[in-house]
């Protein structure tokens, strides 16, 4: 399989646990990125790396969340000390730019619960 | 207000039936369009690409209005693994194409 691979696939913890979620983006794709889906909605930007530098993260990304891609393969998003307001679905995204397009390809996701 | 508006449905259609549905969106400067399916507890799928007028991918059409901000997504001959959520997104060049999610129109297709 060729695409992009996230694990674990499921998380439940509880509150005030750290947890650390993994992406391996498609191998000659440059750039990755984290979402984050809760029900009902699409899902929202977290943050995004351009091989190892991470050039932008939303406002809704807290202190308590750092995400790294340290030798510009795949990527960890960590998420310290969690509150229930945390349990959705992590998705990351892989993509490489073309002909001034990019078109982004969907991991599986990560769906955490805090207890 | 948000980026991306859809009709958050759901629309019940028979199979074999036809089935359009719209998206709105807010900023002029969005040059990319995508619909994306996703499934149930699944990830999203890349449906379709529009980048000009509109795209054609067999049974499914996608139209763009860029005066009136608008893309719709067409369903020929519905089949019942049509059943799914409908994702449209938007993105900009200058954005350095961070994706813009709207809320999904989900299609259920009836035997």
């Amino acid at each position: 399989d060729t695409g992009v691979s996230q694990n674990p696939r499921h998380k439940i913890t509880k509150r005030g646990q750290n947890v650390t979620f993994r992406c391996d983006p498609i191998s000659e794709h440059n750039r990755l990125y984290w979402y984050r889906q809760t029900l009902g909605q699409g899902p929202e930007f977290l943050t995004y790396f351009q091989n190892e530098a991470q050039l932008e993260k939303s406002r809704l990304l807290s202190d308590r969340f750092s995400a790294e891609r340290p030798k510009g393969s795949f990527s960890t998003l960590e998420i310290q000390r969690t509150e229930q307001g945390d349990s959705a679905m992590y998705l990351c995204a892989s993509a490489k730019v073309q002909g001034g397009r990019e078109t982004q390809y969907f991991g599986p996701g990560t769906r955490l619960l805090v207890l | 207000r948000k980026e991306v508006e859809q009709d958050p449905g759901p629309f019940n259609v028979p199979e074999g039936a036809t089935v359009a549905f719209n998206c709105t969106y807010s900023n002029s400067a969005s040059q990319s369009f995508f619909w994306y399916r996703q499934d149930c507890r699944k990830e999203p799928k890349l449906l379709m690409s529009v980048y000009s007028s509109g795209n054609e991918d067999g049974r499914f059409t996608a139209q763009l209005n860029r005066a009136s901000q608008y893309i719709s997504l067409l369903i020929r001959d519905s089949k019942l693994s049509d059943s799914a959520t409908y994702l449209c997104v938007a993105s900009q060049r200058s954005n350095d194409y961070k994706l813009s999610f709207g809320a999904g129109t989900t299609v259920t297709v009836r035997a």
